[in-house]
């Protein structure tokens, strides 16, 4: 079983889209968090998640917004997709919000946009 | 967070230890030090974490200097399967951001 599943593994898409990537955990962890690897491979968290609850919002554009219908849950969905956008994204979780152990993190979902 | 500092890439032979060096000199009394690597097109791997004594696990060990403004992961028989960028991170307690910087990409070679 895979701890933390995302789907679609790639995503290619063209501008203007509106598109979502879905995250869910079987590790029974209170917390989540979605990070971006942009071209140049720099790893930057863009949202987090404990219990249902936003925690962390990084200066990312509103046309990202984060959904989390239960703590296993945390999807992302893009509107009005731009070049930009095209990234790696990696979904993660850890046991609580303040977790001193290691995160679990997602292959993670390639997003092209054309 | 507390910035590290990590060579770009390092080259070590398959069976030997890799040794991986990083620098954290302004760290802070909680902030704890921990390692990621991340192979080729995967999500990254947590791998070890410590705070001021040297830690061991089934993966790899890490031995923090005395005054913490530094820390060395050891792969102690590296695979091929080793190849990868790894992270060295530090974060306190009341933190839940990792911050990645740009890593070591350490290559391990037949």
């Amino acid at each position: 079983d895979t701890a933390v599943s995302q789907t679609p593994k790639y995503l290619v898409t063209q501008m203007g889209n509106d598109k979502s990537i879905k995250c869910e955990q079987n590790l029974g962890h209170d917390t989540m968090y979605w990070y971006k690897q942009d071209s140049k491979k720099f790893l930057k968290i863009m949202f987090s998640y404990n219990n249902k609850e936003l925690i962390i919002n990084e200066t990312v554009p509103n046309r990202f917004s984060p959904k989390s219908p239960d703590k296993a849950h945390l999807n992302l969905h893009i509107n009005s997709l731009e070049l930009g956008d095209s990234a790696v994204y990696f979904c993660a979780s850890s046991q609580a919000a303040q977790w001193l152990g290691g995160y679990t993190f997602g292959s993670g979902t390639r997003l092209t946009v054309v | 967070d507390a910035k590290t500092t990590q060579p770009p890439s390092m080259d070590c032979a398959e069976g030997r230890a890799a040794n991986l060096p990083c620098n954290h000199s302004t760290i802070s009394g909680n902030e704890y030090v921990y390692w990621y690597r991340q192979i080729h097109s995967q999500g990254p791997q947590y791998i070890i974490h410590g705070l001021k004594n040297n830690e061991t696990n089934e993966m790899a060990s890490l031995i923090i200097t005395e005054d913490r403004k530094s820390s060395t992961l050891i792969l102690p028989h590296a695979t091929l399967r080793d190849t990868a960028v790894y992270y060295c991170i530090v974060r306190d307690f009341g933190n839940e951001k990792l911050t990645f910087g740009t890593g070591t990409r350490l290559t391990i070679i037949p």
